[in-house]
């Protein structure tokens, strides 16, 4: 029973190319996050939507669009990618308002530009 | 703003030693605090966390944490390492004065590594 699933494990494209990563949870929760972390292993906040409403979009390329169909779902799509988009994308969950609640993740997509 | 600090890139300890990583943190308003831990290729997992009450915090894996206000701290201990043990921890911050879906704020990450 994987809490929060995400598709593919690794992702490796050329650049130019357009790509999505899905993200999945079953605990129920309302807020639904993506971090990135780079070669360094830094993670930083990218998107954090609450029911399916963009609440967090921090300094992101337009090029990275995220989509909830639903508060269990919420996929990433990135266009004409580049190479500094190499990364480990990571996506996370927590129930909505419990502060003091942990962040669930998911195994994270590796993806390689080329 | 909120940030969070991990002075150390690496801690090495040797196995059955008592091990502490570091953390400091900045809030403006009252702190929670986690700890989390990634092993390679893996996600995140969460470890133990502070919200109120008890400075100390008794997590996963035997894995503990103090929580010092006047310091602005929440080093992560553990009475004896284990090879196990060996993997990148992460300290993090979310001020309760954000929304839940402010997500964490994130340390850097520390290497801890378990000499046998």
């Amino acid at each position: 029973d994987t809490a929060v699933s995400q598709t593919p494990k690794y992702l490796v494209t050329q650049m130019g190319n357009d790509k999505s990563i899905k993200c999945e949870q079953n605990l129920g929760h309302d807020t639904m996050y993506w971090y990135k972390q780079d070669s360094k292993k830094f993670l930083k906040i990218m998107f954090s939507y609450n029911n399916k409403e963009l609440i967090i979009n921090e300094t992101v390329p337009n090029r990275f669009s995220p989509k909830s169909p639903d508060k269990a779902h919420l996929n990433l799509h990135i266009n004409s990618l580049e190479l500094g988009d190499s990364a480990v994308y990571f996506c996370a969950s927590t129930p909505q308002g419990y502060y003091n609640s942990p962040l669930h993740f998911g195994n994270g997509t590796r993806l390689t530009v080329t | 703003a909120q940030s969070v600090a991990q002075p150390e890139d690496q801690v090495n300890v040797a196995e059955g030693n008592p091990l502490t990583v570091k953390c400091t943190y900045s809030v403006s308003g009252n702190p929670y605090l986690f700890w989390y831990v990634q092993y390679p290729n893996r996600g995140l997992q969460f470890l133990l966390k502070y919200i109120t009450g008890d400075n100390l915090v008794k997590g996963s894996y035997g894995f503990e944490a103090e929580f010092n206000k006047s310091q602005t701290s929440f080093h992560l201990k553990k009475p004896s390492a284990l090879v196990s043990d060996s993997a990148l921890y992460f300290c993090a911050v979310r001020d309760y004065s954000g929304g839940g879906a402010d997500g964490l704020t994130f340390g850097k990450g520390t290497h801890l590594i378990i000499q046998p």
